[in-house]
């Protein structure tokens, strides 16, 4: 089936710094990108949906200025997570559709800020 | 976007054959439904998509009634590497983000 890639699989930063998660899909071309969180125990939530070429859109309470998305290409999004903080740390997910009916999710990244 | 209900978890030994039943009421005319399987720190992994009937694959089989109203996912004599968190989850097309329910916990126990 489709692949999805993300790097990297655990980061870790100090509070106050930014950092970037890179999603990819490596056999088909992305229209649409989404990015999830997901904290211990719990199910995904989605954060946002990015289309190429225009602006992710955001769902209701999720931060736009602090979880900057940026889907410059057809296999490429970007999670940028500026001034982190420890409420931060999260296992983030992105899944890709190359416009047919399944979504292929990407392995998740663990971010811990300390 | 269609909710989904399903058994928070269920046990199982090893060799059974294991089914989880999923209520999708106001399931869409354009949705399909579609499970994942999760394990802990790693992303869903698709493991079945159905639109209506039974659909099968080399490691499960979907059945669909015909109301569309509610599915069931087979899994054919569990191991424990099948133990795992099973999501059920309706959406008309592959841009349509997935909202995820909580999911049942699986456990296979030798």
């Amino acid at each position: 089936g489709a692949v999805v890639s993300q790097h990297p699989s655990r980061v870790i930063c100090k509070s106050g710094t930014s950092v970037k998660i890179e999603c990819r899909s490596l056999d088909f071309q992305a229209t649409t990108m989404f990015w999830y969180r997901q904290f211990p125990k719990q199910s995904l939530m989605l954060m946002a949906t990015s289309n190429e070429g225009s602006k992710a859109t955001y769902e209701q309470g999720v931060e736009k200025d602090k979880f900057l998305i940026n889907h410059a290409s057809l296999t490429l999004s970007t999670l940028t997570v500026t001034s982190a903080h420890p409420e931060d740390s999260s296992f983030y997910i992105c899944s890709a559709t190359g416009g047919g009916n399944t979504i292929y999710f990407g392995e998740g990244s663990w971010l811990t800020v300390v | 976007l269609a909710k989904t209900t399903q058994p928070i978890s269920m046990d199982s030994y090893e060799g059974q054959e294991v089914n989880i039943t999923c209520s999708h009421n106001n399931i869409a005319t354009n949705d399909y439904i579609t499970w994942y399987q999760q394990f802990p720190s790693q992303g869903p992994r698709f493991i079945i998509q159905g639109y209506k009937t039974k659909v099968t694959n080399e490691v499960a089989s979907l059945f669909i009634p015909a109301d569309r109203k509610s599915s069931t996912l087979s899994l054919p004599r569990v191991s424990l590497s099948d133990t795992a968190v099973y999501y059920c989850l309706v959406g008309d097309t592959g841009n349509t983000p997935l909202v995820f329910g909580k999911g049942t916990r699986l456990s296979v126990i030798a």
